[in-house]
């Protein structure tokens, strides 16, 4: 089945700076990609998703990227602010078969004013 | 807010017992699904329905149960509860596929003792 490891486990960044978070996945008919921001006591909140028929997605400040023959995507965060601190999930699906979202182990996002 | 609307927000039980949360999800999504979040687990998809149907399985135990009634509400079930079963239960619905955009509830959070 499909597993999705995400790095780095935690994130310390200045405001202002950019931040990067990475994820493999091992099913190579994975074909959607959505990252999820989670707040504290709160429930994961789609932020972006890309699709395997593309490369890279934006949006305002947050972009994707997606190599399908490396099988990774990446979340870019650009100008960072203290809102943006909170927990980051990739996913991937194929759809197809189990028809489930498998989740990457999250990353904890801070942003130092 | 997501649309999506899930009871109790919290659960405190005992060892042995058995628990119902409950889930709503948005207006028109057909499909939804559970997930179990634990400090060392993550995010893990426990089952999807579709419009009153068992679509897929995850890593469900088989003390858990789940429906989706005609209205499409969905309910898990979880009975002779363990200490380990303590976490954070997310709903999340969607259009059709997991393929589709799947928003996630605010989560209810059961402790057992």
């Amino acid at each position: 089945g499909e597993n999705v490891e995400q790095h780095p486990s935690t994130l310390s960044v200045q405001e202002g700076d950019s931040a990067v978070i990475k994820c493999t996945y091992s099913d190579s008919a994975s074909n959607y990609f959505p990252w999820y921001k989670q707040e504290l006591g709160k429930g994961p909140q789609l932020i972006i998703d890309i699709r395997s028929n593309v490369g890279e997605k934006k949006d305002q400040r947050i972009a994707v990227t997606l190599n399908k023959t490396a099988k990774h995507f990446s979340l870019h965060i650009t100008e960072t602010q203290p809102e943006d601190s909170a927990v980051y999930f990739c996913a991937a699906s194929n759809g197809r078969g189990a028809q489930k979202l498998v989740f990457g182990q999250g990353t904890r996002l801070t942003i130092n004013p | 807010d997501s649309g999506v609307t899930q009871t109790p927000k919290h659960l405190i039980t005992a060892t042995g017992q058995r628990v119902t949360l409950r889930c709503s999800p948005r207006s028109g999504d057909l499909s939804v699904y559970w997930y179990q979040q634990s400090l060392d687990q993550g995010l893990q998809f426990l089952i999807q329905y579709y419009n009153g149907e068992e679509r897929a399985k995850g890593n469900i135990l088989e003390r858990f149960s789940a429906q989706q009634f005609p209205d499409l509400h969905s309910e898990l079930n979880l009975s002779s509860l363990e200490l380990g079963d303590s976490a954070l239960y997310f709903c999340a619905s969607s259009v059709d596929a997991p393929t589709d955009t799947q928003y996630f509830g605010p989560g209810t959070r059961l402790t057992v003792l």
